[in-house]
């Protein structure tokens, strides 16, 4: 069963940089695209980033001059970072895997079939 | 950025009635290369994080029930909830990947 965890500060000071990690369990992290997304209190879904397994990063150029997302293929984990942080960053994290594997092994981006839980990171003094 | 547009905003639907909803974009989202449209629909029920229902505008995921269809090509596309039950009641969003940065619709609440 396919499982993924945030983790990561609640609480982030204006102007610091927010660190979330993503926890990966029952897939593996290879050959699949890992993907950031965010969701303001009561807003709509915001697509941050996303990283291969080769260290192929594209990022949403709203945000791109201030992050980051990496990957540690032998934790099994994907890390986001989001510098000068403000209170427009206020907001649910998601981390997700993105595409699947059709029958003749062609791999397709761009859909989410496995989210975390999300976690709430909050910027503010 | 190709920008995703809903409607309506919210819906509200008896048990057992049809629930439609509509997703439009700025651009076709249609792929010549594979004859595909690279939109997805999602659930997203209170407190929890979004569930993909329909990928490639109309293929239904793996255990997704068969109330939910979905329809469209090109620029326009929709969500058909066939007897709505009470655990349909979630906001639901529309996402292009045709093109990054992938972009959602703004959502849809469906109450009853």
């Amino acid at each position: 069963q396919v499982q993924l965890q945030e983790s990561g500060p609640g609480l982030v000071k204006p102007s610091e940089t927010l660190s979330l990690t993503c926890s990966v369990s029952g897939s593996s992290i290879n050959n699949y695209y890992w993907s950031w997304i965010r969701q303001p209190p009561g807003k709509g879904l915001e697509w941050i980033g996303h990283i291969y397994d080769s260290g192929t990063t594209n990022y949403n150029p709203s945000l791109k001059s201030r992050v980051t997302i990496s990957l540690d293929t032998s934790k099994k984990h994907c890390s986001l970072k989001l510098s000068s942080v403000t209170a427009a960053d206020t907001a649910v994290y998601y981390c997700a895997r993105e595409g699947y594997y059709d029958s003749s092994g062609y791999y397709f981006s761009g859909t989410f079939d496995y989210w975390g839980r999300g976690t709430l990171v909050t910027v503010s003094s | 950025d190709i920008v995703m547009t809903q409607s309506p905003d919210s819906l509200a639907v008896s048990l057992g009635e049809r629930a439609t909803i509509n997703c439009k974009s700025s651009q076709s989202v249609s792929d010549s290369s594979n004859n595909k449209n690279s939109l997805g629909w999602y659930q997203q029920k209170l407190g929890q994080p979004p569930k993909l229902l329909i990928y490639w505008a109309s293929t239904r995921e793996y255990g997704v029930p068969d109330r939910f269809s979905a329809s469209g090509s090109g620029t326009d596309f929709t969500l058909t909830i066939n007897g709505l039950q009470a655990e349909d009641v979630a906001v639901y969003y529309c996402q292009q990947y045709y093109n990054t940065p992938w972009t959602f619709g703004q959502g849809t609440n469906v109450e009853i």
